[in-house]
Order: structure tokens, then sequence, then C-alpha cells
């Protein structure tokens, strides 16, 4: 079955330091891939999507994610995370193979450290 | 923001009740979409529409049903609610299926509490 990993359940940085939070999908031959940010009692936010063409794309916030097909991975990063970062972070895949669904990971709860 | 409401935004119920929640837009997209949050276990999709009267299962559609009589409107009912059905709700639209390139916008969800 398709399904999307994300291995940290929480990560915590200080102010100031890089961030990278992974995500793995189990296939998909031309997979669209997400990541959302969702702020404690909010709905998600679209941080940044890839569909095509350069694998490096930019989002929203100052956060940048890598497509490498080869190791069928979408890394979300941020070179330098401000206190308000602090969220849960979902990535998500969809694919042909997923029919008319997004599969989401189980998130990563992102905490900052002043 | 896409326009997406969700109504109602918090609701405490008891075991055996019939719940309907209900999901607005105002973008006038095709796909709409129920997902549970739960705890690690990120979104699961409940059900989706891919057109008016058009509903499908997701993953975990079991003690749901759906309805959707107009492009705008998307209800999500539990026939009789058990407290395995707490949880937060969230809607979502996209103009295309999400097999293709499309993302998808959410609404602000509903905290549904069964005791």
């Amino acid at each position: 079955a398709q399904s999307v990993t994300q291995p940290d359940i929480h990560i915590t940085v200080s102010e100031g330091a890089s961030l990278e939070l992974r995500c793995n999908y189990s296939y998909g031959a031309t997979p669209y891939l997400f990541w959302y940010v969702q702020s404690p009692g909010q709905g998600l936010q679209l941080l940044l999507k890839y569909f095509s063409g350069d694998t490096l794309v930019q989002g929203i916030k100052g956060f940048e994610a890598e497509f490498k097909r080869s190791q069928s991975s979408f890394n979300l990063r941020k070179p330098s995370v401000h206190w308000s970062d602090a969220a849960e972070y979902f990535c998500a895949v969809g694919a042909v193979e997923y029919g008319n669904k997004l599969v989401f990971g189980a998130g990563t709860i992102l905490r900052v450290k002043s | 923001d896409a326009g997406i409401t969700q109504s109602p935004r918090h609701k405490v119920t008891e075991t055996g009740t019939p719940v309907t929640l209900r999901c607005h837009q105002t973008e006038n997209h095709r796909y709409m979409y129920w997902y549970r949050q739960d705890p690690g276990h990120g979104l699961r999709l409940i059900h989706y529409s891919y057109g008016v009267k058009d509903t499908d299962k997701g993953e975990v559609s079991d003690g749901y049903s759906v309805s959707r009589s107009k492009t705008e409107d998307f209800l999500l009912t539990l026939e009789s609610a058990t407290s395995s059905q707490t949880s937060v709700y969230f809607c979502a639209i996209s103009e295309l299926p999400s097999g293709r390139a499309s993302e998808q916008f959410f609404g602000p969800g509903t905290r549904l509490t069964v005791l």
C-alpha cells in the first residue's frame, strides 16, 4: 500500500539553527509532493509543492524542499529557524497510483528553543 | 485564503446520537474531502467527492456517510456517534483530483467530542 513516512515525531532546534525534516514515500512514478504546516488549533497551510521541473522548490516563510527521486524523498529545510516556526509539519504525496487522494505522513512536531 | 468554512467548529455529543458536520466552499472547486486528524496518524481520508452526488470512500469510512447535493456543500454524517470518532475533522477542496498536479486547501477544522 502507498505510504508516506516522516521518521521524526518530534524535533527540537535552537532559534537560528538550521532545520531539516525528512519525508519518504513508498512509490509513485510521477509523484506530486507537498509540505503543509499546522499551528496549534489551526487548519493546514500549504508551505510548498513539487509538481515537476527543478527539484529544489522554494516555499513561503523561507522554507525549501528538495525532491530526490532515487531516494523517494522530499525533505524540508530552513537555514535559520525562528520561534514562530514551532508547529506541526506534514508531508503529503499524490500520484496516479494513489487514486484521487493525498496520502499524508504522521507529522513532525517542531519545537524551537530560545 | 481559500473560501472554506466548517460548521460547527466545536461540538460535544453523546454516544449513539447522530451528528452532521458541514463544509461550505466559495471556490467552485469540483473535489471535496473529509479527513480526520488523530495524534500519531496524521490526516486520514474518510470520504471524498468528485462532483455533485458523486462520492467515494477513503481509508477510514466505516461509521461515516457523506452527501453532496450542491457544488459548494459537502456534509459528513455520523449516524450513531461512538467515542472512537472523537477527533478533529477537516474539510479540503481541490480543483483537480489529487492524482494530478493539484494542491488541496483546508478548512479550519471541527473538534468533535463524543462522550
